[in-house]
């Protein structure tokens, strides 16, 4: 089945920089990865997501990269709030498994005032 | 976009007992939805996927006949804990996608289950 690597597992920003998430995937036939932004106890809320026939997307400060052929893909996140501080997960999924979601193990993004 | 709503946000129960979260999509209809479970800090793993109509289906390592899902209608899904464990205690979480919507690839999660078995 599918394996998604998440990398780092916590990181610290100072407000005003940029924080990078990356991830690896191991089945190529994956073509939907969103990312998910999880706050303490609450539901996951989709951020942004970037399907497998597109290279990067972007939605104000929020962007996704994606290489198909080394099978990585990242968030970056410019111009951090403090309340951009979270647990962000990535995700691949194929559309023949009807789009069931396999989660990296989370990064915990703490944005320091 | 869409509304997933899930019931009881939070329970506790006495080991040995059974407990049902309910999942309901509630302005769209959802042939498929799926059931995580996430442990405290760490990731949502994929339990099952529930099929309108007709079997989950089960990830490895998930016991079928501890964590009954019934999915009888379009818009509503159901997971049982059966004689739940101590160890079963963990945030459950739902998700659906609109497939009549043009994103219809999005996930979108219930409020989740935060279930503890004393």
């Amino acid at each position: 089945g599918e394996n998604v690597e998440q990398h780092p597992s916590t990181l610290s920003v100072q407000e005003g920089d940029s924080a990078v998430i990356k991830c690896t995937y191991s089945d190529s036939a994956s073509n939907y990865f969103p990312w998910y932004k999880q706050e303490l106890g609450k539901r996951p809320q989709l951020i942004i997501d970037i399907r497998s026939n597109v290279g990067e997307k972007k939605d104000q400060r929020i962007a996704v990269t994606l290489n198909k052929t080394a099978k990585h893909f990242s968030l970056h996140i410019t111009e951090t709030q403090p309340e951009d501080s979270a647990v962000y997960f990535c995700a691949a999924s194929l559309s023949n498994s009807g789009y069931a979601l396999n989660f990296g193990k989370g990064t915990s993004l703490l944005v320091t005032p | 976009g869409a509304v997933v709503s899930q019931h009881p946000s939070r329970v506790i129960c006495k080991s040995g007992t059974s407990v049902k979260i309910e999942c309901r999509s509630l302005d769209f209809q959802a042939t498929t939805m799926f059931w995580y479970r996430q442990f405290p800090k760490q990731s949502l793993m994929l339990m099952a996927t529930s099929n309108e109509g007709s079997k989950a289906t089960y990830e490895q390592g998930v016991e079928k006949d501890k964590f009954l899902i019934n999915h009888a209608s379009l818009t509503l899904s159901t997971l049982t804990v059966t004689s739940a464990h101590p160890e079963d205690s963990s945030f459950y979480i739902c998700s659906a996608s609109n497939r009549g919507h043009i994103r219809n690839t999005e996930a979108f999660f219930g409020q989740g289950t935060r279930l503890t078995v004393v």
